[in-house]
């Protein structure tokens, strides 16, 4: 089946810190990957996306890199904020046949002034 | 522009009653999914629907269903509640129906269901 791994959290860190989330998958078919971000008492807002091996997604400074060798599509960002404190959702959809959206856990950013 | 609106946003229910949940899509937007989002869990997803049809069903029990309205919105259904329906029920709107794997899904902020 596909499923989705996000490394545990909460991750904590200082502001400017450099931030890496894991996130692995397995798929059956050629995924699209996607990071969306849940900010408190919201719902998920997209982050980013890539379709293809290879491509890197970015948005607001954050960006990931869809890796087929390593089935990963880490999160990274070189100097975190404060307002990036939120929940951050790892999700792979296939499309085609499937219409089920796979997410991981959250992983929860925790960033202290 | 009005995003994805979904109500009630709170909900309080006792064990076995019913409860109908409320979607209404972006404009212009024809399909509309269902998640459950339990505490500390990412969404886990319930139902899609495209043009009033069921496309896609996940691993939920038959307490549950939905049905989408000719103005797109949509209604999720959950019978006889359990404890372990309590969660944050998020609807998500999109434009395309199936087929399409880069299609972008917008949330809204979530009904949160509590059962007691």
């Amino acid at each position: 089946g596909n499923s989705v791994t996000q490394m545990e959290g909460p991750v904590t860190l200082s502001e400017e810190a450099f931030l890496t989330i894991n996130c692995t998958y397995t798929a059956t078919g050629y995924p699209s990957l996607f990071w969306y971000v849940q900010y408190p008492g919201e719902g998920l807002q997209l982050l980013l996306k890539a379709t293809k091996a290879d491509d890197k997604g970015s948005n607001k400074g954050f960006e990931a890199t869809y890796r087929k060798e390593t089935t990963s599509f880490h999160l990274e960002k070189g100097s975190v904020q404060v307002s990036d404190s939120a929940v951050y959702f790892c999700a792979l959809n296939l499309g085609g046949g499937s219409y089920i959206p796979t997410f991981g856990r959250g992983t929860s950013l925790i960033v202290h002034p | 522009d009005a995003g994805v609106t979904q109500s009630p946003t709170h909900l309080i229910k006792t064990r076995g009653q019913h409860v109908t949940l409320r979607c209404s899509p972006i404009s212009g937007h024809k399909s509309v999914s269902w998640y459950q989002q339990v505490l500390g869990q990412g969404p886990q997803f319930i139902f899609q629907y495209y043009e009033k049809e069921e496309r896609g069903r996940g691993n939920f029990p038959d307490r549950f269903s939905a049905r989408q309205f000719p103005n797109y919105s949509s209604e999720l259904n959950v019978n006889a509640l359990l404890l372990g329906d309590s969660a944050l029920y998020l609807c998500a709107s999109s434009l395309g129906g199936g087929g399409e794997r880069n299609t972008e899904a917008f949330f809204g902020q979530g009904t949160r269901l509590t059962v007691v």
